[in-house]
């Protein structure tokens, strides 16, 4: 089955870009995804790729994904204080998604 | 804008007793989704329903998690008995059809057993 992982914990300093990676085993996926959960609240979808994109720009996100090395990645540009948050990426197996373990994202003025 | 809707958003419970949750999905959506999110990790999927019945229970814990979606809508997810390794929380999240649609989520229960 699919295998999910990402790095624990990201920091970065107010304005400057976050870069969260993801390491995926499953080429199947048809879409990738991008949540966000802030702290005790549920998850939500921030942005999606389809498997055979290598990147797609939505406002500040931009997703990458390099399909050889199963590896995908979420930029955000300027990023806020109010982007602190655990983010997730996701495959999805026939309509269930499977999670990686999640990064905390950790931004300081 | 509509939301998934679940309740309680807390539990505190001691072990061996009885515990539920609901679930209220966005209208109109035929897919539900019952995640458990164990602190530290991602969601990882319980139990998905198709309007009532269930597609997928592979995760489910069978001899102490029951889930139920009588009329298609709305959904019920039960541990008895509860055990301290239960503690996590429970999202539901729901989809207008099963596969490659948006998952929305719901707050989630955050539950406590002592």
């Amino acid at each position: 089955g699919e295998d999910v992982e990402q790095s624990l914990f990201l920091s970065v300093r107010e304005g400057d870009s976050s870069v969260i990676n993801c390491t995926y085993t499953d080429s199947s996926s048809t879409y990738l995804y991008w949540y966000k959960q802030e702290p005790g609240a549920g998850l939500q979808l921030l942005t999606y790729i389809f498997s055979n994109m290598d990147m797609k720009q939505d406002q500040r996100l931009t997703v990458l994904l390099n399909k050889k090395d199963k590896h995908l990645s979420l930029r955000i540009a300027d990023t806020q204080t109010g982007d602190s948050a655990i983010y997730f990426c996701a495959g999805n197996q026939g309509g269930k998604l499977i999670f990686g373990q999640g990064t905390e994202l950790s931004v300081k003025p | 804008e509509a939301e998934v809707a679940q309740s309680p958003r807390y539990k505190i419970t001691e072990k061996s007793q009885a515990v539920a949750f609901w679930c209220d999905p966005i209208s109109g959506h035929a897919t539900l989704y019952w995640y458990r999110q164990i602190l530290g990790q991602g969601p990882e999927l319980l139990v998905q329903f198709q309007d009532e019945s269930v597609v997928d229970d592979s995760q489910l814990p069978k001899d102490r998690f029951s889930a139920e979606r009588l009329k298609g809508v709305d959904s019920t997810l039960k541990i008895q008995p509860a055990e301290l390794g239960d503690s996590a929380m429970y999202l539901c999240a729901s989809s207008f059809e099963q596969g490659l649609y948006e998952q929305y989520f719901g707050p989630g229960t955050r539950l406590t057993v002592t």
